[in-house]
Formats: structure tokens, C-alpha cells, sequence
């Protein structure tokens, strides 16, 4: 059962405009949920959470909106810029531990 | 400051053999995971340690032992290698979500392929 779910395994976005990744959840006891980008032969890094008592949360040109009553999360990169292009995963936590989507490969058209 | 590292990067076993995957962290991290990451199936948590001499099972522990040495390192073992076990691995560590920062930090993995 996934219980945390991207549904597009990829997206192709022209350089400078907005990028949006989407992400679902079935589990109404995620509280806290985190995208991450992960460029080949590398680690996932960090880029940006949110708490389920917030609807939104920005860091510069990223943005994560959280619909709770959807179990949608989203995260919006504007402008897109050519070393966006990489994997995100979103991630979704009750407590310590993390459950992980699938991915979504972003490709950014220079 | 080196964040997370692991070793090997890259091993090739055969079917029935053993080998422990090292990590260590400098973070000065409570809590430690270990993850493989398939194709199509994103990472899946296989072992946690929420302190120094405690462990718990993720979804995919079966095949699999940890140690939490002390509060830097978190090793992974392999007791006898299987193909299905042909996957990338990852270690991280965070802080406990309590603090108030519950991101994890992750090495840059081991790629271990089991003949």
C-alpha cells in the first residue's frame, strides 16, 4: 500500500517558468512532510518542509502549498532554472520516521 | 565537516556471502536510518536508530542486521547476500523531531549488486 504517492514520474518545464510537483497521502496521521532533490550517484538533499499546521512555506524560489483535506501536497519552483533538473521526492512523517513517494525526474528546457 | 559519509561506494557480492556497510556521521545526530533505493519503488527505511544502543524495524528489515555502535556510527549487515537484495543504499541522520528539526541528512550511498 503506498501511502505517499507522485503520480508523474516525470515533468519537462522550459527554462524561467513555473515548475509544479504534485503529491498525494493516505495517511491521516502524517503531520510534518519534506521534498527532496537528488541529482545521479548522489545522496537525496534536503530542500524544503512544511507542518500539517501550516498551509504553505516558502525558502526563496521554492514554495510547498499543503492541502490537508485533499491529502495534496504540492511544490512550486519559480523561475525554473537548469539545475533544477534532478529527481524529487516528497516525503511525509507521524514521528521520526519517513515514508517516501516514488519520485518525479524534472527536466528543465534551456 | 563531512556530514554523513558511507563505505564502500560500490560492491559486488555473490549469492551467500556477508558484508557489513559503514556510516558515520559528524552532525552530532541522534537519530540514524538505513534505506535502498530501487527502481520505480523511491527509498524505503529498512532499519532506525532513535539513540545511541536502540534500533527498530523500517518497512524492509528482513535480511538485514544493524548495529548502533555508539552515537556517530550505524553500520549495516548482510548476513547472506540474495539478488533481491541488489539495490542502492543510503544512511542518513537527523536530529529528533522534537527539536524542531526533523529533516534528515543523507551520505551518498552504497551501490551494492549481489550475483
Amino acid at each position: 500500500d503506498q501511502q505517499v504517492k507522485q503520480n508523474s514520474p516525470s515533468l519537462s518545464v522550459q527554462e524561467g517558468r513555473i515548475s509544479i510537483l504534485n503529491c498525494d497521502y493516505t495517511n491521516s496521521m502524517f503531520d510534518y512532510f519534506l521534498w527532496y532533490k537528488k541529482y545521479p550517484a548522489e545522496g537525496p538533499t534536503f530542500l524544503i518542509s512544511i507542518s500539517s499546521i501550516k498551509d504553505k512555506n516558502e525558502d526563496g524560489r521554492f514554495t510547498v502549498f499543503l492541502n490537508k483535506s485533499a491529502k495534496h501536497l504540492s511544490l512550486h519552483i519559480v523561475p525554473s532554472q537548469p539545475g533544477d533538473s534532478a529527481v524529487y521526492f516528497c516525503a511525509a512523517s507521524p514521528r521520526e520516521k519517513l515514508t517516501f513517494g516514488t519520485g518525479t525526474r524534472l527536466t528543465i528546457i534551456p | 565537516n563531512a556530514g554523513v559519509t558511507q563505505t564502500p561506494k560500490f560492491q559486488v557480492l555473490k549469492t551467500g556471502q556477508s558484508m557489513t556497510l559503514q556510516c558515520a556521521q559528524d552532525m552530532n545526530h541522534n537519530s540514524m536510518y538505513w534505506y535502498r533505493q530501487d527502481p520505480g519503488m523511491g527509498l524505503r527505511l529498512i532499519y532506525y536508530s532513535a539513540s545511541e544502543g536502540t534500533t527498530d524495524k523500517g518497512e524492509v528489515p528482513n535480511g538485514y542486521n544493524v548495529s548502533r555502535l555508539n552515537k556517530r556510527e550505524f553500520s549495516l549487515r548482510l548476513e547472506s547476500a540474495a539478488p533481491s537484495q541488489t539495490s542502492v543504499y543510503f544512511c542518513a541522520s537527523s536530529e529528533s523531531r522534537a527539536s524542531g528539526k526533523g529533516e534528515q541528512f543523507f551520505g551518498p550511498g552504497t551501490r551494492l549488486t549481489v550475483l
